[in-house]
């Protein structure tokens, strides 16, 4: 079965530093890796996913991140951070099952992000 | 605003009690997905309907149930609850049955006493 692990539960960064949030998947095929963000009493929003392709994979709000397969990791990455990225960030697997059609959904446990001024 | 609506915003009922949760998908979507999230266990998936029919299952519970509307709304029931089914249900749609692009409602916060 397949499982992520997001190694961070907090991150505190400043304004304007850079960003890196860890993900690393476990699963046998070939992944299909998300990014999530969940800001204060909001629902889920994604931000990038990867499926095959170029590895550095680009979203939304000025976040990439970068498939490594040796490394099993899909690590997020924002080069200046800003007072409104404080979130939860959520990082997942999704294979796709050809029998249902679908893509089932394993999140990690999430990293914190809170951000100095 | 993801378009995805979720009622009621909060509930709070007692131990062996049964509730329902209301999931309206953005406009268009045909699928729903239904997703727990706990402090212990995380972000869980379900289950997912498309169009009507039960499309993929995830870890949900025998005492859960799922269906989903002509009118393409969803509602999870959930009965015998236990202090454990405290959490966040969440409700996502997307258009096709795949699923690779989910949007997410703001969430059911469930409180078991």
């Amino acid at each position: 079965a397949q499982s992520v692990t997001q190694p961070d539960i907090h991150i505190t960064v400043s304004e304007g530093a850079s960003l890196e949030l860890r993900c690393n998947y476990s699963y046998g095929a070939t992944p299909y890796l998300f990014w999530y963000v969940q800001s204060p009493g909001q629902g889920l929003q994604l931000l990038l996913k990867y499926f095959s392709g170029d590895t550095l994979v680009q979203g939304i709000k000025g976040f990439e991140a970068e498939f490594k397969r040796s490394q099993s990791s899909f690590n997020l990455r924002k080069p200046s951070v800003h007072w409104s990225d404080a979130a939860e960030y959520f990082c997942a697997v999704g294979p796709y099952l050809s029998g249902a059609g679908s893509y089932q959904l394993t999140f990690g446990k999430g990293t914190k992000l809170s951000v100095i001024p | 605003d993801s378009g995805v609506t979720q009622t009621p915003k909060h509930l709070i009922t007692a131990t062996g009690q049964r509730v329902t949760l209301r999931c309206s998908p953005r406009s268009g979507d045909l699928s729903v997905y239904w997703y727990q999230q706990s402090l212990d266990q995380g972000l869980q998936f379900l289950i997912q309907y498309y169009n009507g029919e039960e499309r993929a299952k995830g870890n949900i519970l025998e005492r859960f149930s799922a269906q989903q509307f002509p009118d393409l709304h969803s509602e999870l029931n959930l009965s015998s609850l236990e202090l454990g089914d405290s959490a966040l249900y969440f409700c996502a749609s997307s258009e096709g049955p795949a699923g690779e692009t989910q949007y997410f409602g703001p969430g059911t916060r469930l409180l078991v006493l």
